[in-house]
């Protein structure tokens, strides 16, 4: 079955104590990108790849890091968290396509609680 | 700046109602524009999606959207909504030259049974 598959789906955790939340893909996929939810704003890119080692920023990058070391693999790490860190947070992924007209695929999401 | 809005942040409705939920765009040249709707405790799931061609597109589930050009719009429809049709609903716009992913702010969607 296809699929976006995030770990873990729920963490609280404490100021300063670093995390990473995985996220993996078996469609073969290029594109992969991080976002968080967050009420009455939507989704908000944070990061996203092209692919293998092939990384840019979105739109709210502060504060986390991304690495792409395999094409299915695309963990987000949060080096010192912090409580406006507090989100639901989505990993997708698409093909790269023809002019970037291919619709992305959506993990099930983890909410993070930063104390 | 590239920007997608959404008109309406929540939407109630009573089954059999006619649906539109409004999205506008700015963007410097040409873009893909999406639907995505998310049900409660789920992923983001596509609706449907323009990029070119006639600009009038259908989805699942009975859902439409029509891309007008002249006035940056892409809003989507529905002739007859159903309870289970309850949930979020996010307009998003992609460059065709780029490749960050702008997401609206949403429209919660709610249909009374």
């Amino acid at each position: 079955e296809a699929q976006v598959t995030q770990n873990p789906r729920y963490l609280i955790t404490v100021t300063g104590k670093k995390l990473t939340v995985t996220c993996s893909q078996n469609m073969n996929h290029e594109y992969m990108s991080w976002y968080r939810q967050d009420p009455g704003l939507g989704l908000r890119q944070i990061y996203y790849s092209m692919n293998v080692e092939v990384t840019d920023k979105g739109d709210v990058p502060e504060g986390y890091k991304v690495s792409r070391k395999e094409k299915r693999n695309f963990p987000l790490i949060l080096e010192s968290p912090s409580p406006n860190q507090t989100s639901l947070y989505f990993c997708a992924s698409s093909l790269f396509g023809t002019a970037n007209n291919q619709p992305q695929h959506f993990g099930d999401g983890t909410r993070l609680s930063i104390l | 700046a590239q920007s997608v809005s959404q008109h309406n942040h929540h939407v109630i409705l009573s089954e059999a109602a006619s649906l539109e939920l409004g999205c506008n765009y700015s963007y410097g040249g040409t873009v893909n524009l999406f639907w995505y709707v998310q049900y409660p405790g789920q992923h983001l799931q596509l609706l449907l999606k323009y990029f070119s061609g006639d600009p009038l597109v259908k989805g699942i589930k009975g859902f439409e959207a029509e891309f007008i050009k002249s006035k940056f719009s892409f809003n989507l429809r529905k002739p007859s909504v159903q309870w289970s049709d309850t949930a979020e609903y996010f307009c998003a716009g992609r460059d065709t030259g780029g490749f960050k992913t702008i997401f609206g702010a949403g429209t919660r969607l709610f249909v009374k049974a």
